[in-house]
């Protein structure tokens, strides 16, 4: 079982809806989540970080249950330039390292 | 400012020889991490440098694998008779502290073995 699950996609949806990916983790121990953009044959770059509480950024909201330990993303009004890859990522703290699931592919069409 | 750079970004090589790949860290930055992204799958942790020493090694695959950081800023990632199962996007990425700062990652190298 890989540490970090996640649907690989794609989701087509068209512009202007409303998009949800979710992603489960193994490691209970583990203390910081995150969601990574990917753009093609690019660098993944932070898109925000997840809090049990929840926490927002413009059309982008991230939670957090450490419960189920799931973590979940959630894009509002989506636009053509949110087509990317959407990795969840979980900091490892024994490791000192970033585990990446494979990513949910958005594809954003007209 | 200037970002995480890697040399070179692409890189050909022939089974069995020997490659280095260079990374670049953000100036500053103490933690430097290596990742080997393979296609379609999400980036997998090979090596954790804090400032010279190589704090944890564990995501190398086997003994042909080795990283240095001497001056605990540029890191080069070496690896011995290549296969082709190295193939893959190997990213440097670099932050200010260890622990939960931010990595920033660079554009990668892209490695193909034939």
């Amino acid at each position: 079982r890989k540490e970090v699950e996640q649907d690989p996609g794609p989701f087509n949806v068209p512009e202007g809806a409303t998009v949800a990916f979710n992603c489960t983790y193994s490691n209970s121990a583990s203390q910081s989540f995150f969601w990574y953009r990917q753009d093609c044959r690019k660098e993944p770059k932070l898109l925000m970080s997840v809090y049990s509480s929840g926490n927002e950024d413009g059309r982008f909201t991230a939670q957090l249950n450490r419960a189920s330990q799931y973590i979940s993303l959630l894009i509002r009004d989506s636009k053509l330039s949110d087509s990317a890859t959407y990795l969840c990522v979980v900091f490892d703290t024994g490791r000192r390292a970033l585990t990446f699931g494979s990513g949910t592919r958005l594809q954003v069409q007209p | 400012g200037a970002g995480v750079s890697q040399t070179p970004s692409n890189k050909v090589t022939e089974k069995g020889k020997y490659v280095e790949l260079r990374c670049d860290p953000i100036s500053g930055h103490t933690a430097l991490y290596w990742y080997r992204q393979s296609l379609g799958q999400g980036p997998e942790f090979l090596i954790y440098f804090q400032g010279t020493g190589a704090a944890d090694d564990s995501g190398l695959p086997n003994d042909r694998f080795f990283a240095v950081r001497p001056e605990g800023s540029v890191s080069t990632l070496k690896i011995q008779r290549t296969e082709r199962g190295d193939s893959a996007v190997y990213l440097c990425a670099s932050s200010l502290g260890f622990g939960t700062d931010t990595q920033y990652f660079g554009p990668g190298t892209r490695l193909t073995v034939l």
